[in-house]
C-alpha cells in the first residue's frame, strides 16, 4: 500500500538525543493521525494521536507535528532513552480504518 | 487504556489442521474489531474488519473462506484460520475500537501462529 510512506526504515540515536520519524500520506480523507510504539513480540501501543484542526500535540517526552498542507507529520522524541529502543509505526486513517506505514526500528544506545 | 486480550499467545498446529484465535475486550464494548496479519520484520496488513452481529468485511486479496472471521459479542471476536499451511504461520494481532468518530483502537497482545 502505497497511501502511506514512513522514514526513516531504522534509526540509531544515542541517550538523551532526539529521535525524528516522518510519515507522508496521500488520502485527504484522513482525519485521525497516531503513532504506535511496537515492542518484539506484543500488540502496537498507541504512544501519541493527532486531529487535523491541530498542529503540534506534545505528551512528555513525545510530540507530534502535523503538516496538512504538505499531507506530512512526525514524530519528535526527545531525551530518547534506551527504553525507546522499539519499532514505531505512524497509521494515518479515518474512523474507520488505520493504515499502517512501514515502520521505523529505533535503537537509542546508552 | 482498555484491554484486549488474545488468546493463545502462540500456537502450534499441523499442516491442515484448523485454528481458532479469541480476541476479547474486557473492559469496554468494542462495536468494531479489527484482525491484521504481521510477518517478520513488516508492517501490520489489515485483513478484515468486523462489527457485532453482522459479518465481516475483508480486504481485497484475503480469502474469507480460509479465515472465518465470527463477532458473535460486543466483547469477542473470532478468527479462524482453516486447513493450515506452513505460508499461513505469521503473527495475527487483533484491535478493538468502541465506536463514534476517530475513537482510539487498542490492540491485542498478538498471537505467533506457526504451521508445521
Amino acid at each position: 500500500q502505497q497511501q502511506v510512506k514512513q522514514s526513516p526504515q531504522s534509526l540509531i540515536v544515542q541517550k538523551g538525543g532526539i529521535s525524528i520519524i516522518n510519515c507522508a500520506y496521500e488520502n485527504t480523507a484522513f482525519d485521525y493521525f497516531p503513532w504506535y510504539q511496537q515492542f518484539p513480540g506484543k500488540g502496537p501501543a498507541l504512544l501519541i494521536a493527532i486531529r487535523p484542526d491541530v498542529s503540534e500535540k506534545k505528551e512528555g517526552r513525545f510530540t507530534i507535528s502535523f503538516n496538512k498542507s504538505a499531507k506530512q507529520f512526525s514524530l519528535h522524541i526527545m531525551d530518547s532513552q534506551p527504553g525507546d529502543s522499539a519499532t514505531y509505526f505512524c497509521a494515518p486513517g479515518t474512523s474507520y480504518k488505520l493504515i499502517f506505514g512501514s515502520g521505523t526500528r529505533l535503537l537509542v544506545r546508552p | 487504556g482498555a484491554v484486549v486480550s488474545q488468546h493463545p499467545s502462540w500456537v502450534i498446529c499441523k499442516s491442515g489442521t484448523s485454528v481458532k484465535i479469541e480476541c476479547r475486550s474486557l473492559d469496554f464494548q468494542a462495536t468494531t474489531m479489527f484482525w491484521y496479519r504481521q510477518f517478520p520484520k513488516q508492517s501490520l496488513m489489515l485483513m478484515a474488519t468486523s462489527n457485532e452481529g453482522s459479518k465481516a468485511t475483508y480486504e481485497q486479496g484475503v480469502e474469507k473462506d480460509k479465515f472465518l472471521i465470527n463477532h458473535a459479542s460486543l466483547t469477542l471476536s473470532t478468527l479462524t484460520v482453516t486447513s493450515a499451511h506452513p505460508e499461513d504461520s505469521s503473527f495475527y494481532i487483533c484491535s478493538a475500537r468502541v465506536g463514534g468518530v476517530n475513537t482510539e483502537a487498542f490492540f491485542g497482545q498478538g498471537t505467533r501462529l506457526t504451521v508445521v
